[in-house]
């Protein structure tokens, strides 16, 4: 069974760029979350997606968005990047929809770096 | 608010002493509470968890924890620690009402020498 996987794992943007941030659920998983851990911080919550709708969102301006496909993958953009958006960006993928009984996966990260 | 925290920032034990992680949240509605390990470039690894039953549950690698209602603590122990549990710990929460969204504290440093 493959596990949760994330590409890329590292990206160097600058400010003002745009960036796409990919994740493959584990096997048979309909729900993805992404989450966005800053240095030294712990991850935070930045929105879910339960069979290809999104199914609540952080406190994360809109430029931050994100879509789950058919196959259950998912994508993170970023628009208009700001220094502070460098990060180690987490997404975890789960099993039937959003309780909180069905644990959560978490990726290896893509580690992005905004100059 | 909703909020995690974890007082301690880094732990320095021994090798095969005991440790306690301490995790304390805000909450006036039911929650549901979690240990995750996250090594150096990985992602997060769950350790245990607590969703109702027993107050004292059991994880991975010989960690416990306890559910303290009236404290509003969860804090995480294991009797004997061993070089390879040198690694940053999260105690996160899901409060009722809020689907499966994780609220995380801001992590525990544990280094374990000899």
């Amino acid at each position: 069974e493959t596990g949760v996987t994330q590409s890329p794992t590292h990206l160097i943007k600058t400010r003002g760029q745009q960036v796409t941030l990919r994740c493959s659920s584990q096997s048979g998983h309909n729900t993805v979350s992404w989450y966005q851990q800053a240095l030294g911080q712990g991850p935070q919550f930045i929105f879910q997606y339960y069979r290809e709708e999104e199914n609540g969102r952080g406190n994360f301006p809109p430029r931050f968005s994100g879509l789950q496909f058919p196959n259950y993958s998912s994508e993170l953009n970023v628009n208009a990047l700001e220094l502070d958006d460098s990060a180690l960006y987490l997404c975890a993928s789960s099993l039937g929809g959003v309780s909180p009984y069905n644990e959560q996966f978490f990726g290896p990260g893509t580690r992005l770096t905004v100059l | 608010a909703q909020s995690v925290t974890q007082l301690d920032s880094q732990v320095p034990v021994f090798e095969e002493a005991p440790v306690e992680l301490r995790c304390n949240y805000s909450s006036s509605v039911s929650v549901y509470l979690f240990w995750y390990v996250q090594y150096p470039n990985q992602g997060l690894q769950l350790l245990l968890k607590y969703l109702s039953g027993s107050t004292l549950v059991k994880g991975i690698n010989g960690f416990e924890a306890e559910f303290n209602k009236s404290q509003t603590s969860f804090h995480l122990r294991k009797p004997s620690v061993h070089i390879s549990d040198t690694a940053e710990y999260f105690c996160a929460v899901i409060y009722t009402g809020t689907a499966s969204k994780l609220t995380f504290g801001t992590g525990t440093r544990l280094q374990v020498t000899l």
